[in-house]
């Protein structure tokens, strides 16, 4: 039984540009959270998503933006990347959003 | 707003000491508690999760954490940490009026062996 994935693994991006990373959830779980780590800190609720609609929002900007899929995979997008946006970014799945599994993360550097 | 207070950022203790790392989280209405593990170069595990009943939750390798509701704090504990336990964690609430985990800071543990 495969955990939650994520893709790409490492990423650098400049300054302005535009990403997208992807999850894919554990199998059986219909929900699926983004949380941002910055280095030396705790993660930060970015968004959740449930039946392909965002359910809640932390306090990021419109930048942040995300989708889900008919078969529960999900995207984040940030546009217009800023240097502060440079973090590990983490997926979790959830069942009817109970307990979290996260995945591995994808490392996100802005230069 | 909930928020979660982590007091250690960083514990050293040599092996079969005992842990304890404190957690102390501010909401008034009821929570779902978490301890998760992030050892060196893996992703979040959970360690163990307090929903509701007996307030002293047994999780993974040794681990316990208490729930003392009237002082808003779940602390973690281990009679004797091995080296193997160096790692990051983390606590964390969820509310069941939200579906969003708030983490604490993290507190780096180092064992020495």
């Amino acid at each position: 039984d495969a955990g939650v994935t994520q893709s790409p693994t490492h990423l650098i991006k400049t300054r302005g540009q535009q990403v997208t990373l992807r999850c894919s959830p554990k199998s059986g779980h219909d929900t699926v959270s983004w949380y941002q780590q910055a280095l030396g800190q705790g993660p930060q609720f970015i968004f959740q998503y449930y039946e392909e609609e965002e359910r809640q929002r932390g306090n990021f900007p419109d930048r942040f933006s995300g989708h889900q899929f008919p078969n529960y995979s999900s995207e984040l997008n940030v546009n217009a990347l800023l240097l502060g946006d440079s973090a590990l970014y983490l997926c979790a799945s959830s069942l009817e959003g109970r307990w979290q599994y996260f995945g591995p993360g994808t490392r996100l550097t802005v230069t | 707003a909930q928020s979660v207070s982590q007091h250690n950022h960083h514990v050293i203790l040599s092996e079969a000491a005992s842990l304890e790392l404190g957690c102390n989280y501010s909401y008034g209405g009821t929570v779902n508690l978490f301890w998760y593990v992030q050892y060196p170069g893996q992703h979040l595990q959970l360690l163990l999760k307090y929903f509701s009943g007996d307030p002293l939750v047994k999780g993974i390798k040794g681990f316990e954490a208490e729930f003392i509701k009237s002082k808003f704090s779940f602390n973690l504990r281990k009679p004797s940490v091995q080296w193997s336990d160096t790692a990051e964690y983390f606590c964390a609430v969820h509310n069941n009026a939200g579906n969003m985990l708030t983490f604490g800071g993290g507190t780096r543990l180092m064992v020495k062996p």
